[in-house]
């Protein structure tokens, strides 16, 4: 099984909404990731977990807040976000972070996000 | 940092047509990808290939890591393959980070 689950698969907010997006995966992958995704551009990375533990935090502001509950899931929780977050987010994981074949990773369908 | 170029940036084809895609990196890699990103927005893993050949049905690639480059092949198009193709790389330097391309979009005319 490759499959990483993401939910839900579109969201509209406006900018005084807490919304939450989920991540799982059950391939035993101890990596996951949440990406960024404008259109007509690359993912950008936003935050990386390693067993559990934030690993990085590219400069991401505190509006999104990430939280990785045990190895499986992946939460990105969002709170007073502006029109410029709207976005593609997705959740990608890895078997780990040691380099190589073991950061292959797999992603998630994506959530599409619109704030109002 | 490490910098990706991906060729050509758009490609237009009609259906049956060949294509190569290219992937050019700044420095030696530890781990490449291909994706294929669908028109509803999912990744799919394509290839890890940090070098040689691989084939999967319609499509191959080879890395060749002491030149710096990676080539993805599609041969008799169908207008399934229309998107966008991402190559990624990581340099394996324990920064975590895999680095994508700006993609080449590709649309498949029926």
């Amino acid at each position: 099984d490759t499959e990483v689950t993401q939910t839900p698969k579109h969201l509209v907010m406006g900018m005084t909404n807490k919304k939450s997006l989920k991540c799982e995966q059950h391939m035993g992958h101890r990596a996951m990731y949440w990406y960024k995704q404008k259109a007509k551009k690359p993912p950008e990375l936003m935050f990386v977990y390693s067993y559990e533990k934030l690993s990085i935090n590219e400069s991401v502001p505190s509006r999104f807040s990430p939280e990785c509950p045990n190895s499986s899931l992946l939460n990105l929780h969002l709170h007073a976000l502006q029109p410029e977050d709207s976005a593609l987010y997705l959740c990608a994981s890895s078997l780990g972070l040691a380099g190589g074949a073991q950061q292959t990773q797999y992603f998630g369908p994506g959530t599409r996000l619109l704030v109002l | 940092g490490i910098q990706v170029e991906q060729s050509p940036p758009d490609l237009i084809l009609q259906e049956g047509a060949n294509s190569t895609l290219r992937c050019n990196f700044s420095d030696s890699v530890n781990n490449l990808q291909w994706f294929h990103q669908n028109p509803w927005g999912q990744l799919i893993n394509l290839f890890y290939i940090p070098s040689g050949t691989k084939q999967n049905g319609r499509l191959s690639a080879t890395t060749v890591a002491t030149e710096r480059y990676s080539l993805l092949y599609i041969s008799s198009s169908q207008t399934t393959d229309s998107g966008v193709y991402f190559c990624a790389v990581e340099r394996g330097l324990g920064d975590d980070k895999i680095i994508f391309g700006k993609g080449t979009r590709l649309h498949i005319l029926p």
